[in-house]
C-alpha cells in the first residue's frame, strides 16, 4: 500500500505571497492531520480533518487554513506569508480519528 | 495542558550496544497512547513503537522496546544491538483519545548518533 504523499516537496516563496500544500493519505485512511516543524518551536499541530470536516485546530493565526476533499485528500493554505512560516510541513493520515498517525515526507517551505 | 518532555537533546551509542532514550509526559486523561517516532536526515517521520496506556505490558518491536511507568508518567525507549541506520532524531509523542482531540503532542526530540 502506498504511503502518504505530499506535494510539492520543496517550495520557495517571498513574503506576502500565499501557498497551497497538498497531501494524499494512505488509501482507506479518512483522517488527515497537519503539523509544522521548525528548529525553534519543534513540532506543532496545525489542524485535523475527517470526512471533509475540520475536527480540531492548533494555535495558529487565521492565515493558516485547510480543507479536505471527498477522496480524503487534503490541502493547507497559508496566506500573506511571513519569514517565520519557513518550516517543514508534515501531513499524517490515519484510518479514522484517534488512531495511529502515519506521516508523509513533508514539504519544505522557505519564505524569503 | 498535555506536555511531553525529552531531557536528553543528544545521545551517542556504540554500534551493537544498547541505548535508552528518556521521555516523561503529563496528562490528566485516562485514555491516551504514547509513541516513539524516528526522523532520519531525510526528515520522513517513521513510527517506531506505540503503547496503549491501558496496557500494563511494555510494547516491543524487534530491537525496540519501551519501559512504560504509568504512575511516574515515564516512557523510555530502549534500542538494543544499535545499528548505524538507527542514527536519527527520536521524538516521543502522546495523544489523548478520551476527549475530542486526538492530535499528537511531541517532545523536543533526542538526536541519536551511532558510532561504528
Amino acid at each position: 500500500k502506498a504511503g502518504v504523499t505530499q506535494t510539492p516537496r520543496y517550495l520557495i516563496k517571498t513574503r506576502g505571497q500565499q501557498v497551497t500544500l497538498s497531501c494524499s493519505p494512505i488509501s482507506g485512511h479518512r483522517s488527515v492531520s497537519w503539523y509544522q516543524q521548525t528548529p525553534g518551536q519543534g513540532l506543532q499541530f496545525l489542524f485535523e480533518y475527517f470526512s471533509e470536516t475540520q475536527r480540531n485546530k492548533g494555535n495558529f493565526p487565521g492565515r493558516f487554513s485547510g480543507r479536505q476533499f471527498s477522496n480524503s485528500r487534503s490541502e493547507m493554505n497559508v496566506s500573506t506569508l511571513e519569514l517565520g512560516d519557513s518550516a517543514l510541513y508534515l501531513c499524517a493520515s490515519s484510518p479514522t480519528v484517534k488512531e495511529t498517525q502515519y506521516f508523509g515526507p513533508g514539504t519544505r517551505l522557505l519564505v524569503l | 495542558a498535555q506536555t511531553v518532555t525529552q531531557s536528553q537533546p543528544e545521545m551517542s551509542v556504540q554500534e551493537a550496544e544498547t541505548v535508552t532514550l528518556s521521555c516523561t509526559y503529563d496528562t490528566s486523561e485516562s485514555d491516551y497512547y504514547l509513541f516513539w517516532y524516528k526522523q532520519p536526515p531525510s526528515r520522513q517521520m517513521i513510527l517506531v513503537i506505540r503503547q496503549e496506556a491501558y496496557k500494563q505490558q511494555n510494547a516491543t518491536e524487534n530491537r525496540f522496546s519501551v519501559n512504560f511507568q504509568k504512575a511516574a508518567k515515564s516512557f523510555s525507549l530502549k534500542i538494543s544491538d544499535s545499528q548505524l541506520g538507527d542514527a536519527a532524531m527520536y521524538f516521543c509523542a502522546s495523544a489523548n483519545y478520551g476527549g475530542s482531540q486526538g492530535n499528537l503532542i511531541f517532545g523536543k526530540g533526542t538526536k541519536l548518533s551511532v558510532k561504528p
